[in-house]
C-alpha cells in the first residue's frame, strides 16, 4: 500500500514570503501529525490532527497553522517566513488512537534564503 | 510534563559487534515508548514500541528493547550490527491517557564500523 506521501519534496523561498505543504496519509489513517527537524532542536512537534480536529499543538507562533480535510488529507502553512523556519518538515501518520506508531513521510526540506 | 533522554549522541561500533542505545523517559502517567530509525534523507521508521504486558519488545531488523519501569528505561539493543545499520535513532515517549503528544529524544547515530 501506498505510504504518507508529502509534496513538495524541496522547496525555495525568500523570507517573509508564505509556504503551504501538504500531507497525504496511509488510507485509513485518521491522525495525521507534523514535526519540524532541525540539526540543533531535533524533532519538535507541531501539530496533531484526527478527523478534521486539531487535538494537539505545539510551542510554535502563530505563523505556523495546519489543517486536515475531511479525507484525511493535512496541510501546513508557514507565515512570513524567516531564516529559522528553514528545517525538514515532517508528517506522520497512524490508523487511530495513542497506542499506534507513526508511519512517517520523507519529508519536505524547506530553505528560507 | 513527560521528556525523554538519549545520552549518547554518536556511537560507533564494530561490524558484527553487539549494540546498546540508552533511553531514559520521564512521566508522571503511564507511557507508551517507541523506538524509531531515520536513514539519510529520509523519514523515520518504526522500530518497535512498548504498550503493554511483557518488558521484552521485539522489532524489525533483529531489534530489541526492554521496559524498565523502576530504572525508566527503554534501551535498545542489537546481538549484532551490520553496516546497513549505520543511522541515526530515535526514542519517543507519549504519556497514556488525554492524547498527548508524542515527544522524542535527541537522537544516537550508531556508526557501524567495517
Amino acid at each position: 500500500k501506498a505510504g504518507v506521501t508529502q509534496t513538495p519534496r524541496y522547496l525555495i523561498k525568500t523570507r517573509g514570503q508564505q509556504v503551504t505543504l501538504s500531507c497525504s496519509p496511509i488510507s485509513g489513517h485518521r491522525s495525521v501529525s507534523w514535526y519540524q527537524q532541525t540539526p540543533g532542536q531535533g524533532l519538535q512537534f507541531l501539530f496533531e490532527y484526527f478527523s478534521e480536529t486539531q487535538r494537539n499543538k505545539g510551542n510554535f507562533p502563530g505563523r505556523f497553522s495546519g489543517r486536515q480535510f475531511s479525507n484525511s488529507r493535512s496541510e501546513m502553512n508557514v507565515s512570513t517566513l524567516e531564516l529559522g523556519d528553514s528545517a525538514l518538515y515532517l508528517c506522520a501518520s497512524c490508523r487511530t488512537g495513542e497506542r499506534c506508531g507513526y508511519t512517517f513521510g520523507s519529508g519536505t526540506r524547506l530553505t528560507v534564503v | 510534563a513527560q521528556s525523554v533522554t538519549q545520552l549518547d549522541s554518536q556511537v560507533p561500533v564494530f561490524e558484527e559487534a553487539p549494540v546498546e542505545l540508552r533511553c531514559n523517559y520521564s512521566s508522571s502517567v503511564s507511557v507508551y515508548l517507541f523506538w524509531y530509525v531515520q536513514y539519510p534523507n529520509q523519514g523515520l521508521q518504526l522500530l518497535l514500541k512498548y504498550l503493554s504486558g511483557s518488558t521484552l519488545v521485539k522489532g524489525i531488523n533483529g531489534f530489541e528493547a526492554e521496559f524498565n519501569k523502576s530504572q525508566t528505561s527503554f534501551h535498545l539493543r542489537k546481538p549484532s550490527v551490520h553496516i546497513s545499520d549505520t543511522a541515526e535513532y530515535f526514542c519517543a515517549v507519549r504519556s497514556s491517557g488525554g492524547y498527548q503528544k508524542v515527544t522524542f529524544g535527541t537522537g544516537t547515530k550508531l556508526q557501524v564500523i567495517p
